[in-house]
């Protein structure tokens, strides 16, 4: 099956400053890469998503990319705030999207 | 309001003793599946139900079993527990096409501890 790897584990970042996530995957047919934001003792939420045709989205403060060739994809935050810390978890998922796979969670803090 | 309900929220037991974890969605979705979360593991996929009826193995399904009689519920049996199965659990629903981009919505999970 998809393996998909997420780095940092944990990320510190000051208030204002930019914060990248990124997430590598194991297999080519996979074709949507969700983002889920994750507040504590809360379900994940979506935040944002890309599919395989497209390199590079967009949503306010918060980007994603994606780079097929080398199977990897980022996430993006600009200007980070307080509000943005949480866990973050990257997944994969191909065909009818029955099954995702997801990364390990990166823990952000941003310090005020 | 649209949501994905979990109950119980916080479960203690015993090793070996069956237990039901329920998860119901309002949002008249096809699909719903279970995922277990740990630390330094992230979320792993359990089982997932594309419609009544239907169900089909995730990643990790060992010890688990799941049913789909009704379309909003899709409750997570665990016949004999064991210590291994202490973890978080999420329920998550989606509307279910050919299109597999449709947003995943996730319960607020059950903790689970079996001692």
């Amino acid at each position: 099956g998809e393996n998909v790897e997420q780095h940092p584990s944990t990320l510190s970042v000051q208030e204002g400053d930019s914060a990248v996530i990124k997430c590598t995957y194991s297999d080519s047919a996979s074709n949507y890469f969700p983002w889920y934001k994750q507040e504590l003792g809360k379900g994940p939420q979506l935040i944002i998503d890309i599919r395989s045709n497209v390199g590079e989205k967009k949503d306010q403060r918060i980007a994603v990319t994606l780079n097929k060739t080398a199977k990897h994809f980022s996430l993006h935050i600009t200007e980070t705030q307080p509000e943005d810390s949480a866990v973050y978890f990257c997944a994969a998922s191909m065909g009818t999207g029955n099954q995702f796979y997801f990364g390990t969670g990166t823990s952000l803090t941003v310090i005020p | 309001e649209a949501q994905v309900t979990q109950n119980p929220r916080y479960l203690i037991t015993v090793t070996g003793k069956k237990l039901t974890v329920t998860c119901s969605q309002n949002m008249n979705h096809e699909y719903m599946s279970w995922y277990r979360q740990d630390p330094g593991l992230g979320l792993r996929q359990i089982y997932y139900s594309m419609n009544v009826e239907v169900t089909d193995k995730g990643d990790v399904p060992e010890g688990y079993k799941v049913s789909r009689k009704e379309k909003r519920n899709f409750p997570l049996i665990l016949e004999s527990p064991s210590p291994n199965q202490t973890s978080l659990y999420f329920c998550a629903s989606r509307v279910w096409d050919s299109s597999i981009y449709n947003e995943q919505f996730f319960g607020p999970g059950t903790r689970l501890t079996v001692l």
